[in-house]
């Protein structure tokens, strides 16, 4: 069964810092692996989507990378800014045969001016 | 403006009275599903529907019922609500489905008391 675990479960930084958000899953044959941001009172926001066969996807500031043999993904945010605090979810797509997301825990950062 | 709505925001009710939570979205995606959000927990995948008709549990499918008779719609009903079930719900919809590598796009949340 696919558990998906994420460290750390929160994280304090000064603005401007580099930072790295880390997320583990346990069953290597995922479809995907999905990073999401979520906001207090909103729903969850799309950020990256990284394909199995893929190493890695960028968005401006945003970095994600995947290393499926370790089970390993890291969301890496540059020159963090004040907007960017929210819980930050990823989620790795079961590569069964049906379409089950399984989500991290989350990790909640704040950024502070 | 492309999104899912889920409605009401807020609901508070009490043990066995059915309810219904709606969720409707407007970009003629096939695939729908439902999680609820528990602290401690994270978000867990309660049921998902690949296209019109087809519907099918996801990890904590207990005490729920779907139906998808249209494309856009794809509500949530509990028939006979607890207080284990009082959570935060989102749905959330693709065109074809997150192992098709497409994101997934959630609506706002529905709060859900039950006493």
């Amino acid at each position: 069964k696919q558990e998906v675990t994420q460290i750390p479960a929160a994280l304090s930084v000064p603005e401007g810092e580099n930072l790295v958000l880390n997320c583990s899953f346990t069953d290597s044959a995922i479809y995907n692996l999905q990073w999401f941001r979520q906001d207090p009172g909103k729903g969850l926001t799309s950020l990256l989507l990284i394909q199995s066969s893929q190493r890695e996807q960028t968005s401006g500031r945003l970095n994600a990378s995947l290393d499926k043999s370790s089970g390993r993904s890291t969301l890496y945010i540059a020159a963090s800014q004040p907007g960017d605090s929210a819980t930050y979810l990823c989620a790795a797509i079961s590569g069964t045969s049906y379409d089950k997301v399984i989500f991290g825990p989350g990790t909640s950062l704040s950024v502070i001016p | 403006e492309a999104q899912v709505t889920q409605n009401p925001r807020y609901l508070i009710t009490v043990t066995g009275k059915k309810l219904t939570v709606t969720c409707s979205q407007n970009m003629n995606h096939e695939y729908m599903s439902w999680y609820r959000q528990d602290p401690g927990l994270g978000l867990r995948q309660i049921y998902y529907s690949m296209n019109v008709e087809v519907t099918d549990k996801g990890d904590v499918p207990e005490g729920y019922k779907v139906s998808r008779k249209e494309k856009r719609n794809f509500p949530l009903i509990l028939e006979s609500p607890s207080p284990n079930q009082t959570s935060l719900y989102f749905c959330a919809s693709s065109f074809l489905g997150a192992s098709f590598n497409e994101k997934l796009f959630f609506g706002s949340g529905t709060q859900l008391s039950v006493l």
